[in-house]
């Protein structure tokens, strides 16, 4: 199956700082990835939308500035978190999607746990 | 605005039994349909998708889906406590995004 690598899965940091998740597909070219953030008990939230080559569109609400999308090829989009606080303590998903024939598939990396100090 | 809705849980079923999950989606363009297991603290992973009306089986679980009515389902036959888990439903048009259902937890008791 379609295999998506997160990196780091765990990351603690100090308020202010900026962090730096890489989302990689492993064995296939992913058209398009997707940033999500996920809070305790609570439903998936989309973030942005982001294709190789283009400029992330992000969803309602969610800060550009702020989260720094950059899809550098077909397998590697990277998300940054800027002048981090404690409210963005989340759970943050990437998920690439694989085109087939007569449908997309989503697969999901394995999430980054972020806690901001 | 494109909706997808899933019953509320959470579901509780008995070990052995089976377990129902069901979804509804607002577009009626949609063309694939996806569930996903999430543990909790973990991803979803994706369990199977679906294209074409009727029934597809991969081990014990069984997807329905049904375009006429915008409803798609999961079923899971025998039932284990480690079933237990959250389950998303997603829809999607090619090309366009996926659109993910709140999902529905699912508890497995033995």
């Amino acid at each position: 199956g379609a295999v998506v690598s997160q990196h780091p899965s765990r990351v603690i940091c100090k308020s202010g700082t900026s962090v730096k998740i890489e989302c990689r597909s492993l064995d296939f070219q992913a058209t398009t990835m997707f940033w999500y953030r996920q809070f305790p008990k609570q439903s998936l939230m989309l973030m942005a939308t982001s294709n190789e080559g283009s400029k992330a569109t992000y969803e309602q609400g969610v800060e550009k500035d702020k989260f720094l999308i950059n899809h550098a090829s077909l397998t590697l989009s990277t998300l940054t978190v800027t002048s981090a606080h404690p409210e963005d303590s989340s759970f943050y998903i990437c998920s690439a999607s694989l085109r087939g024939v007569s449908a997309d598939t989503q697969y999901f990396g394995p999430g980054t746990r972020l806690t901001v100090l | 605005q494109k909706e997808v809705e899933q019953n509320s849980g959470p579901l509780s079923v008995p070990e052995g039994a089976i377990a129902s999950l069901n979804c509804t989606y607002s577009d009626r363009g949609s063309q694939s349909f996806f569930w996903y297991r999430q543990y909790s603290g973990k991803s979803p992973e994706l369990i199977m998708f679906i294209y074409s009306n009727g029934d597809k089986e991969d081990g014990r679980f069984t997807a329905q889906l049904n375009k006429a009515s915008q409803y798609v389902s999961l079923l899971i036959r025998d039932s284990q406590p480690s079933d237990s888990a959250t389950y998303l439903c997603a829809v999607n048009n090619y090309g366009q995004n996926f659109v993910f259902g709140p999902g529905t937890r699912l508890s497995v008791l033995p």
